[in-house]
């Protein structure tokens, strides 16, 4: 069955650096979003993409965060300088078409800043 | 704006017994509904989901769920519980109306299943 991956599993960076989180959403899927989920607490919408352009972004989304689709198969999502509430595990998530179908989700990329 | 509040953060029940995990919602127009499940170290898994016609919806590993428009609630249900349900339960909402479709997800409800 095909399925979300993402990679690294975990990535452990230094407060100010730079982090480019990789996703390979299922391949005839059209939307693609990022989520993240803060230890304990609720999972949370960043983004959602397609057609090469962001659909919507929540308030989180800063001018910090960017989302890529840099050829037919990768789904990236970069933080420019991290800071210490960054950490999180972020999701991946892609649809073959909108609010009705489901979203299959990757198994995520655990962030720690430090 | 859309929420979603899952009632009791820990729902512990023998095996065997019945689950029932408590999910209402807030929104300005019916809402899409889905549970998702997260077991630990894996990511999310849709259970079920309600978009439109019947109410009473069925899922994966003999889960239910119903949607009920005056209660704004979409409860999950399971008639006998097994250890193999313990998880972390996730009720999320997404706006018919909203192009990018994203979720709004509850703030889960984690699933212990004694012996």
């Amino acid at each position: 069955e095909p399925e979300v991956t993402q990679t690294p599993s975990h990535q452990v960076t230094q407060m100010g650096q730079e982090v480019i989180l990789r996703c390979v959403p299922i391949s005839n899927h059209l939307y693609f979003y990022w989520y993240r989920q803060i230890l304990g607490q609720k999972v949370e919408f960043l983004v959602s993409f397609y057609n090469n352009e962001i659909s919507e972004k929540s308030e989180i989304f800063d001018d910090q965060f960017s989302v890529e689709r840099p050829d037919g198969s990768n789904f990236t999502l970069k933080i420019r300088s991290t800071k210490l509430e960054d950490s999180a595990m972020y999701f991946c998530a892609s649809t073959q078409r909108l609010s009705t179908d489901t979203q299959y989700f990757g198994p995520g990329t655990r962030l720690t800043v430090l | 704006a859309q929420s979603v509040t899952q009632l009791g953060s820990h729902v512990s029940v023998s095996e065997g017994a019945l689950v029932l995990l408590r999910c209402n919602y807030s929104s300005s127009v019916p809402p899409y509904l889905f549970w998702y499940v997260q077991y630990p170290n894996q990511g999310l898994q849709l259970l079920l989901k309600y978009t439109t016609g019947a109410t009473l919806v069925k899922g994966i590993n003999g889960f239910e769920a119903e949607f009920k428009k005056s209660e704004t609630s979409f409860h999950l249900t399971k008639p006998s519980a097994h250890m193999s349900d313990a998880a972390e339960y996730f009720c999320a909402v997404s706006d018919r109306g909203n192009q990018g479709g994203k979720l709004i997800f509850g703030q889960g409800t984690e699933l212990s299943v004694k012996p």
